[in-house]
C-alpha cells in the first residue's frame, strides 16, 4: 500500500523565519509528487514534481524531489502570518490508478507575528 | 473562470437519513475525483467519475455510498443512512484528464448528529 509521511506534524514560528517541511513517500510506480496549501477550505495547488533534482520556484516558496530518496521538501521564506495553514503532499501513481493521489496527513504550519 | 464548486458547504444530518453533496467542476474539466478527510486524518481518495461513468469506486465503503456524473448537471455522492462515523470533510476535485492537477473544492462539511 502507498504510504505517505509527513514532518514535522506542527510548526510554530514567527515572522520572517524561513521553514523546510518534509515529505517522504512510498509509491509503487511512481509518476509525480504534488503540494498543496489547505487553510480552511480548499486545498490549493501549489507544485508538481516530476523530476530529480529540478526546483521549483513561487515566491518564497519552492520546492525539489529526490526520486532516488522518495523524498521532498517544500521550503518557504520569510515566512508571513498569510503562510499559517496545513500544507499536503500527495505523490501520484502511474500505475492502473494512476489518477489516485495519496495524501499525508499535513504540516500545521502556525506564523506568529 | 470559476473554481470547483461544492454545495452545500456544511451539512446536518441525523442518524438514519440521507445526505446528498454536490460538486460542479471547474469550466472544461470531464473527471471527477472523491475525497474524505475524517478528523485527524489525511484525504483518502473514494471514487473517480468521468461524465456518465464510473472508473473506479475502490475507495468507497460497499455499502450506503453512491456516486454519478451525469451528462448534465453535477457529480452527486449520496450517503445513505448516515452513521455518526460518516461526519468527515468530502472534497470533490476536477481535471481536464487523466495526467492533470486536481483542483479542489471548498468541501462539504458533513455532520451527523
Amino acid at each position: 500500500e502507498d504510504k505517505v509521511v509527513q514532518s514535522p506534524l506542527s510548526l510554530v514560528v514567527h515572522e520572517g523565519d524561513t521553514v523546510t517541511l518534509n515529505c517522504s513517500y512510498e509509491v509503487t510506480n511512481f509518476r509525480s509528487l504534488l503540494w498543496y496549501k489547505q487553510e480552511k477550505k480548499a486545498p490549493t495547488f501549489l507544485f508538481m514534481l516530476t523530476s530529480s533534482g529540478i526546483e521549483k520556484k513561487s515566491g518564497r516558496l519552492s520546492s525539489i524531489l529526490d526520486k532516488k530518496e522518495l523524498f521532498s521538501i517544500l521550503n518557504i521564506t520569510a515566512t508571513q502570518t498569510g503562510d499559517s495553514a496545513v500544507y499536503l503532499c500527495a505523490p501520484a501513481d502511474s500505475g492502473g490508478s494512476n489518477y489516485k493521489l495519496t495524501f499525508g496527513k499535513g504540516t500545521l504550519l502556525t506564523v506568529n507575528p | 473562470n470559476a473554481g470547483v464548486m461544492q454545495n452545500p458547504r456544511h451539512l446536518v444530518r441525523r442518524r438514519g437519513q440521507e445526505a446528498r453533496l454536490r460538486c460542479s467542476p471547474m469550466k472544461g474539466h470531464s473527471h471527477v475525483y472523491w475525497y474524505r478527510q475524517l478528523p485527524e486524518e489525511g484525504l483518502k481518495f473514494m471514487v473517480y467519475l468521468q461524465k456518465e461513468n464510473i472508473i473506479d469506486e475502490s475507495g468507497m465503503p460497499k455499502e450506503r455510498f453512491s456516486a454519478e456524473f451525469p451528462k448534465e448537471g453535477p457529480s452527486i455522492l449520496r450517503i445513505q443512512q448516515v452513521v455518526r462515523g460518516d461526519s468527515a470533510a468530502y472534497f470533490c476535485a476536477s481535471s481536464p484528464d487523466i495526467t492533470d492537477t486536481q483542483y479542489f473544492g471548498p468541501g462539504t462539511r458533513l455532520t451527523v448528529l
